[in-house]
């Protein structure tokens, strides 16, 4: 079965530099989330969609922004990186309507230097 | 504040034992409660939900008990196998598109 895709699966970048990930859902999962996992931390959740516009939000920093296109795919865009944003970056998708389950994807590591 | 708990980090249980691990929530508004299984570097894999309007929910050798007057879950595995050694992440949700509160991980390991 089709799961959630996650591109680049690697991202090393510099301080101040700025990060694009992207997240493809399951085929007709109409909903996305984003969360970002520190080493040694349980998942935060960032921002979610659905139908394209943003659903509920959670702690993500003024840097960052995301959207959702036409075909249902995401990206998250990080500028201004620091340090401590470093971390495992997992997109998950629902089918709104649904069970509510989310399926997560295999994540993004985020290295800073 | 944790709203959210998984008040033991590991659990060791033997090959073929029940594991139970235990999740604790503070917030009333949580209606819907999971389970995740993650690896290393792995994104988290779903294991089995409850609704806050059922008290229990079985899958296969998952069973996931919910006590909304203690807001208490738990999972139970039986019998437990060595594949089943990973993170156990329980997680919350208010529904429809919010996102999910973690607790902190349970790290199983089962023991041969």
């Amino acid at each position: 079965a089709a799961g959630v895709i996650q591109s680049p699966r690697h991202l090393i970048k510099e301080k101040r530099e700025t990060a694009t990930l992207k997240c493809y859902p399951i085929p007709r999962h109409d909903t996305v989330y984003w969360y970002q996992q520190g080493p040694g931390q349980d998942p935060q959740f960032l921002i979610s969609f659905y139908e394209k516009m943003q659903s509920d939000k959670g702690s993500i920093p003024d840097r960052f922004s995301a959207q959702q296109f036409s075909d249902y795919h995401s990206e998250l865009n990080m500028s201004s990186l620091e340090l401590g944003d470093s971390a495992l970056y997992f997109c998950a998708s629902s089918l709104r309507g649904g069970d509510d389950e989310q399926f997560f994807g295999p994540g993004t590591r985020l290295t800073v230097l | 504040d944790q709203q959210v708990k998984q008040n033991s980090p590991s659990l060791s249980v033997q090959e073929g034992r029940i594991s139970i691990l235990n999740c604790d929530y503070t917030n009333s508004m949580f209606d819907y409660f999971l389970w995740y299984k993650k690896y290393p570097a792995e994104g988290p894999t779903f294991l089995i939900s409850i609704s806050s309007i059922k008290d229990k929910n079985e899958d296969g050798r998952f069973t996931v008990f919910l006590n909304k007057s203690a807001k208490h879950l738990s999972l139970h595995i039986v019998p437990s196998q060595p594949g089943d050694s990973a993170v156990y992440f329980c997680a919350a949700s208010g529904g429809g598109a919010d996102g999910l509160t973690f607790g902190k991980g349970t790290h199983l390991i089962i023991q041969p």
